[in-house]
């Protein structure tokens, strides 16, 4: 069965330090895609970064990469240099490509906080 | 801005009322997704359409019914609205249907019922 598990519910980092949100995801479809959505305070959710199964390289956008471990179905979102900015909920997520429904599962969230 | 529209941004009704919620798409997205997050159900998937039609269905009471009508923009109706409706209901739009197709989420709207 499809399902997204976040084991950190909440963190504290120092600004300017890097940080990891775990990630670990169960299917059965060969073929899916990961996602990391931000979700600040004011509610919306902001697409950050997306890592395809097939792909052999992790993704990166910016400061945000995707640590993607396949055999070990891990998916951790690493932030480089965290600023003020970045706290935030953060939500893994994932989709099946031959699900009867595409949609998307999301984890329970990680509330990442920032010291100055 | 994820190009994705959503109205009301709030809206606050009585238990037993109807509420109809609104979204556009993105530009050239053809597939409109709802979700539905409250506090103890998170981030739930509640229906799919794709060129007007009715995809996938998840979580959705039959209390609730969308549709997306020719130009795209999407409608999600919620009645016989109860307490444990209120929530912050998200659409979401796609170009396609793989899993691939990254889903932009519109702002939201937030529902309370008093």
């Amino acid at each position: 069965a499809q399902k997204i598990t976040q084991t950190q519910p909440g963190m504290f980092v120092q600004e300017k330090e890097a940080v990891t949100l775990d990630c670990t995801y169960d299917t059965s479809d060969p073929s899916y895609g990961l996602f990391w959505y931000k979700q600040p305070s004011s509610g919306e959710m902001i697409f950050l970064i997306y890592q395809g199964s097939y792909d052999q390289q992790n993704a990166t956008e910016g400061r945000y990469s995707l640590n993607f471990q396949k055999a070990r179905k891990s998916a951790n979102l690493v932030i480089s240099a965290s600023q003020l900015g970045d706290s935030a909920m953060y939500f893994c997520a994932m989709r099946e490509e031959y699900s009867s429904a595409s949609k998307i599962i999301f984890g329970s969230g990680t509330r990442l906080s920032i010291r100055p | 801005d994820s190009g994705v529209t959503q109205t009301p941004k709030h809206l606050i009704t009585a238990t037993g009322q109807r509420v109809t919620l609104r979204c556009s798409p993105r530009s050239g997205d053809l597939s409109v997704y709802w979700y539905q997050q409250s506090l103890d159900q998170g981030l739930q998937f509640l229906i799919q359409y794709y060129n007007g039609e009715e995809r996938a269905k998840g979580n959705i009471l039959e209390r609730f019914s969308a549709q997306q009508f020719p130009d795209l923009h999407s409608e999600l109706n919620l009645s016989s609205l109860e307490l444990g409706d209120s929530a912050l209901y998200f659409c979401a739009s796609s170009g396609g249907q793989g899993a691939g197709e990254t889903q932009y989420f519109g702002p939201g709207t937030r529902l309370l019922v008093l």
